[in-house]
């Protein structure tokens, strides 16, 4: 069974550039979470969808993030402008509906210089 | 206070002894906690869901106290392949919505086994 994919794996910007990360997940999930870890720390949730609509983006910087799942099954994180204390890894993850298991993807490196 | 409290550490144990992780947790309206693994650059997976009676999976024994709203995590007989870092994940079910689980992640405690 194929897990959650994340691209890309690594990526490099300039404060105030913006970047985007994209996602699939595992197929039938249809919760998909966004996390971000900063180094160090453990994973801390940006947004949750069930299908297509939120669940939860309370600590989601909705200034300068945004996400969306338009059609239910892959995402998209927007960071626009990017500030330094992005640097981080984004990471993906899916759940079935009821179960409370979830799969994360390898995540995608971010480093804001 | 944190949602999810661990001992950062890190743990440097030599192979073949016995570790414990703790973890507090400050929602008492906690509804599910789990311990996932988390090796260097990796990404975090599932090690083992912990239920009120205690459970155990090979080496591994988790066990909560509700009433403390703690959680434990003890590894016997440690192997190199256990040096990785042990994240405490705390679940509060989202009451408006019914059904999707919230998880919390503490810090994360290092674990590194020496030969």
């Amino acid at each position: 069974e194929a897990g959650v994919a994340q691209s890309p794996r690594y990526k490099i910007i300039e404060k105030r550039q913006s970047v985007a990360f994209w996602c699939n997940p595992i197929s039938g999930h249809a919760t998909l979470y966004w996390y971000q870890q900063i180094l160090g720390q453990g994973p801390k949730l940006l947004i949750q969808f069930q299908n297509n609509g939120v669940v939860d983006d309370s600590q989601l910087p909705k200034d300068r993030f945004s996400a969306e799942r338009l059609k239910g099954v892959d995402s998209t994180l927007k960071i626009q402008p990017a500030k330094l204390e992005d640097s981080a890894v984004y990471l993906c993850a899916s759940s079935t509906n009821s179960g409370n298991t979830i799969y994360f993807g390898e995540g995608s490196w971010l480093t804001v210089v | 206070r944190k949602e999810v409290e661990q001992d950062p550490g890190p743990f440097n144990v030599p192979e073949g002894a016995t570790v414990a992780f703790n973890c507090t947790y400050s929602n008492s309206a906690s509804q599910s906690f789990f311990w996932y693994r988390q090796d260097c650059r990796k990404e975090p997976k599932l090690l083992m869901s912990v239920y009120s009676s205690g459970n155990e999976d090979g080496r591994f024994t988790a066990q909560l106290n509700r009433a403390s709203q703690y959680i434990s995590l003890l590894i016997r007989d440690s192997k190199l392949s256990d040096s990785a870092t042990y994240l405490c994940v705390v679940d509060i079910q989202l009451i408006s919505n019914f059904g999707n689980e919230k998880l919390t992640f503490g810090t994360g405690t290092r674990l590194t086994i020496i030969p």
